[in-house]
């Protein structure tokens, strides 16, 4: 199952909205994640089950989709939300596959 | 508080050997699947390997199945990547990661990472 994110790089100023996109190649259902990695650290859970907050994530943050179309929308960009973005299919679990990345990044 | 450290990155010649550790503290290690995610320079990320918690089961990406091997130490919270037959495209910073859940394949914890470098 190939994960496909839109678009590479999403520029947009804060306080506004953000709208990553992820496809999967094959129906995957809900079981999706997303990660957040900001330059020099490791990356960080945001959301898995395509829409389940994980522990200590902002409300601003949230998942939707099933199947083979997910989306990651940031209801309101803080400074330090912008980072680059990953999704990631477990799906055939415990085989996993991550999307490219999408960059967020000041406007 | 939860945690993952992990240690053993270098630079190593290409076909040879390296071993990660990655120890953990603050859950109960003996719970969880775990796993190892790598991350080559400016590029995505990557799952190599996982293993369950009594090490019945193993699984690889791929590209390192037959050079990698995981392992675990339950009585010393720990991790382990022996790689072999190493090559320049395993270059990449390595991280110890743990599985939300049997149920949910999502990564909810991540080591600093620790760097591995194939150069001659």
């Amino acid at each position: 199952i190939v994960m496909t994110q839109s678009p590479a790089t999403l520029s947009v100023s804060p306080g506004e909205r953000a709208t990553l996109s992820c496809r999967a190649s094959q129906r995957v259902s809900t079981n999706v994640a997303w990660y957040q990695q900001k330059p020099g650290q490791a990356p960080r859970l945001l959301i898995y089950g395509a829409s389940t907050r994980a522990t200590a994530i902002p409300a601003r943050f949230s998942g939707s989709g099933s199947g083979t179309e997910f989306t990651l929308t940031i209801s309101s960009l803080q400074s330090e939300d912008f980072a680059v973005y990953y999704c990631q299919h477990y799906n055939r679990w415990p085989l996993f596959n991550f999307g490219p990345g999408t960059k967020v990044e000041i406007k | 508080e939860v945690q993952l450290v992990e240690s053993g990155g270098g630079l190593v010649q290409p076909g040879g050997s390296l071993r990660l550790s990655c120890a953990a503290s603050g859950f109960t290690f003996t719970n969880s699947w775990m796993s190892w995610v790598r991350q080559a320079p400016g590029k995505g990320l990557e799952w190599v390997a996982n293993i369950k918690q009594d090490e019945t089961e193993k699984y690889y990406v791929d590209s390192v199945r037959g050079r990698f091997t995981v392992s675990r130490d339950n009585a010393k919270k720990s991790l382990y990547l022996h790689m072999n037959g190493l090559r320049v495209e395993d270059t990449a910073v390595y991280y110890c990661v743990r599985d939300l859940s049997q149920q949910v394949g999502a990564f909810d914890v991540w080591g600093q990472g620790t760097m591995v470098t194939i150069s001659s």
